[in-house]
């Protein structure tokens, strides 16, 4: 059972370009989580989502990021017009069920860079 | 608003000692704490889950317990190694309504060969 899979592993952008990161939940999960490390900082919690619906956005910035699952396919944080502060670690966790009771698996995380 | 707090940040010991690292949260309304470990450059590495009712689970050498009316928990390692050495991270829900984990900023240990 292959665990998280989180595509490109390391990202260089741009400010002004646009950041696609994807996340691959494991088998048999459909909730997802996003988090945020900055350097010399803790790990931020951005969204959760299941299939085809975000549930809850509350540590998401109002503006230039967002973030689906669609039915099919991985599920991706888009970071539009990237700026310098967007430099960071982006890490995807995944869970079988709803997040109060249940183990969340995280994957190997992209490291954006904005030049 | 829920916070953790990880004491202490750094720790570096000789191989062979047991140890634990501490972990405490504000808000005592918990469903479960997660453990994970994290090394340089890499994710996270899921530990040890303990449901708000349990007071400890174990793994291997390691031994964490839980608290809920303190706020507090601890990880046990026993017999450490190099392979130990790695940031270790206590999480939390965040609660308030919100679905994520918040996380304390870790304890980096070091156990000297």
């Amino acid at each position: 059972n292959a665990g998280v899979m989180q595509n490109p592993r390391h990202l260089v952008r741009r400010r002004g370009q646009e950041a696609r990161l994807r996340c691959s939940p494991m088998k048999g999960h459909s909730h997802v989580y996003w988090y945020r490390q900055l350097p010399e900082e803790g790990l931020k919690f951005m969204v959760y989502l299941q299939k085809e619906n975000i549930i809850d956005e509350s540590g998401m910035p109002k503006e230039r990021f967002s973030a689906e699952f669609p039915k099919e396919g991985p599920s991706i944080l888009r970071i539009q017009q990237v700026v310098r502060g967007d430099s960071a670690a982006y890490f995807c966790a995944s869970s079988p069920r709803g997040p109060s009771s249940y183990e969340q698996y995280f994957g190997p995380g992209t490291r954006l860079t904005v030049t | 608003k829920q916070e953790v707090t990880q004491i202490p940040a750094a720790l570096s010991v000789p191989e062979g000692e047991n140890l634990v690292l501490n972990c405490s949260f504000t808000d005592s309304a918990i469903y479960n704490l997660q453990w994970f470990r994290q090394d340089p450059g890499k994710g996270l590495t899921s530990l040890l889950l303990i449901q708000s009712s349990q007071r400890e689970q174990t793994s291997g050498r390691l031994n964490a317990s839980l608290d809920k009316s303190s706020g507090r928990s601890t990880l046990y390692i026993a017999a450490s190694q190099p392979g130990d050495s790695a940031t270790y991270l206590c999480a939390v829900p965040l609660g308030g309504g919100a679905d994520g984990l918040t996380f304390g900023k870790g304890t980096h240990l070091i156990i000297q060969p």
